[in-house]
C-alpha cells in the first residue's frame, strides 16, 4: 500500500530558483493538503484542495501556488525560492465523509541557500 | 498567534508507568480531535480522536480526555512501551473541510 508519496525527499535550492514538490495519493481522497513544519511550530496549512480543480488557501499561502488537476495529485510550486521556505513539507489527503483523519506523506526537506 | 498550544515540548517517563501529554486551544468552535504520532524522517500516523460530543475515548493503551469548558485535552498512555517514543502533535477542527490546526508536538522519551 503507497498511500501518500511525496516526491522529491531532499532538495537544496539556491534563492530565486523555482521549483514543484509533488504528491500522489491511491485511497481515491477528496480532500488533499500541504503543510510545512518548522522548528517550534507544528504543522501549518499552505493551501488545500477539496476535489479536482479546487485549491484554496490556508494558514501560511504566501509564496506558494498549487494545482489538482488530476484528483490523485496536488502539487506544490515555489516560485521564486526564498530562504524562509527552507521547511519540511508534508502533504496529507483524507476522504470527505464527516472528520476523518489525515493521511500524510513521509515528507519532503527543502533547503534554501 | 497559534490556536492549539502543545506547552511542553519534551516529556520523559519509565517503561510500564502513565504517559501524559497535554494540549490546549483557543477556539470554541473546534468540534474535532487528534492525536497523531511522528518518528524521525516519517510523516504523522493518526492515534486516537475524539469529538465534542464526548469527554473521553479510548482505545488499547490509549485514551484521549477532552475538558470542553477548559479548551483542553490530554493523551494517556498506560502502560508506555519505549515504541511509544516519538513526537506527538494534537490536532483540532472546526469545519467541513477537514482543515486541522496542529500545536507544536512534545517529545515523549520512553526510558527502558
Amino acid at each position: 500500500n503507497a498511500g501518500v508519496t511525496q516526491t522529491p525527499k531532499f532538495r537544496v535550492l539556491k534563492t530565486g530558483q523555482s521549483m514543484t514538490l509533488l504528491c500522489a495519493q491511491d485511497m481515491n481522497h477528496e480532500y488533499m493538503y500541504w503543510y510545512r513544519q518548522d522548528p517550534g511550530m507544528g504543522l501549518r496549512l499552505i493551501h488545500y484542495s477539496v476535489g479536482e480543480g479546487t485549491t484554496a488557501k490556508g494558514e501560511v499561502p504566501d509564496g506558494y501556488n498549487v494545482s489538482r488537476l488530476k484528483k490523485q495529485n496536488f502539487l506544490l510550486g515555489l516560485e521564486s525560492a526564498a530562504p524562509s521556505q527552507t521547511s519540511v513539507y508534508f502533504c496529507a489527503s483524507s476522504g470527505w465523509t464527516g472528520w476523518e483523519p489525515q493521511h500524510f506523506g513521509d515528507g519532503t526537506r527543502l533547503s534554501i541557500l | 498567534d497559534q490556536q492549539v498550544k502543545q506547552n511542553s515540548p519534551s516529556l520523559s517517563v519509565q517503561e510500564g508507568r502513565i504517559s501524559i501529554l497535554n494540549c490546549d486551544y483557543t477556539n470554541s468552535m473546534f468540534d474535532y480531535f487528534l492525536w497523531y504520532k511522528k518518528y524521525p524522517a516519517e510523516g504523522p500516523t493518526f492515534l486516537i480522536s475524539i469529538s465534542s460530543i464526548k469527554d473521553k475515548n479510548e482505545d488499547g493503551r490509549f485514551t484521549v480526555f477532552l475538558n470542553k469548558s477548559a479548551k483542553h485535552l490530554s493523551l494517556h498512555i498506560v502502560p508506555s512501551q519505549p515504541g511509544d517514543s516519538a513526537v506527538y502533535f494534537c490536532a483540532a477542527s472546526a469545519d467541513n473541510f477537514n482543515k486541522f490546526y496542529f500545536g507544536s508536538g512534545t517529545k515523549l522519551n520512553v526510558k527502558p
